[in-house]
């Protein structure tokens, strides 16, 4: 079974704290998707890669094909980024839909 | 630009019966995607939809179908109610088909079957 699989299910940090969020996939991906979504349910687009690194504000996700692994960096994190973030993956292997991880809760306290 | 539409926003119906949602997408864009979103499943796809025509589908029960129209915006229909359905359905729209683009999420409707 193809399967995504993120880590920690759980994170609490403190104000300004750098925090790494990791995705793993068992198979080859045409793209990986970083996801965010708040309580009441509204998920934003973070990211979306296939190869190497992007950077948007305090927000930097990297993938490495080779290892089948992605991973989500905030820098400065701030009481705002308290969310659950969701990577997803896309290929032929993956059946040509989005799967999703479980997600990992993030708590950044003040 | 309007975001990613979904109506209604909240929803409650009796288990056999049958109910419909819709998604408006993003103006220009193409492709239409479903999912459910559930505390013990978490997301998982149900199909997705490009000009009119259902690219691919997830693994759901035929209660499960949907469609899309010549504008775009597309509805799913739940058929034959069960408890194991309620959970937060969500839309998706991007520019072009499949999901090497980037995808922008409705708020979702929230079904409650009692």
């Amino acid at each position: 079974k193809n399967e995504v699989e993120q880590s920690p299910q759980n994170l609490t940090a403190q104000e300004g704290e750098f925090i790494t969020i990791n995705c793993s996939y068992s198979v080859g991906i045409s793209a990986l998707h970083w996801l965010q979504q708040h309580p009441g349910g509204g998920i934003v687009s973070l990211f979306m890669l296939s190869s190497g690194k992007k950077k948007h504000g305090r927000l930097i996700a990297t993938i490495n094909i080779q290892e089948k692994h992605s991973s989500l960096h905030i820098t400065a994190s701030h009481p705002r980024d308290s969310a659950v973030y969701i990577c997803a993956v896309d290929g032929m292997e993956y059946g040509n839909k989005l799967v999703f991880g479980a997600g990992t809760i993030l708590r950044v306290k003040s | 630009k309007a975001g990613v539409t979904q109506t209604p926003r909240y929803l409650i119906k009796t288990r056999g019966q049958q109910v419909t949602l819709s998604c408006s997408p993003i103006s220009g864009h193409r492709s239409v995607s479903w999912y459910q979103q559930t505390p013990g499943q978490g997301l998982q796809f149900l199909f997705e939809y490009f000009s009119e025509t259902q690219r691919n589908k997830g693994n759901f029960p035929g209660r499960f179908s949907g469609r899309q129209f010549s504008n775009s915006r597309s509805e799913m229909n739940v058929s034959t109610l069960e408890l194991g359905d309620s959970a937060l359905y969500l839309c998706a729209s991007s520019v072009t088909g499949g999901f090497q683009g980037e995808q922008y999420f409705g708020p979702g409707t929230r079904l409650t079957v009692t």
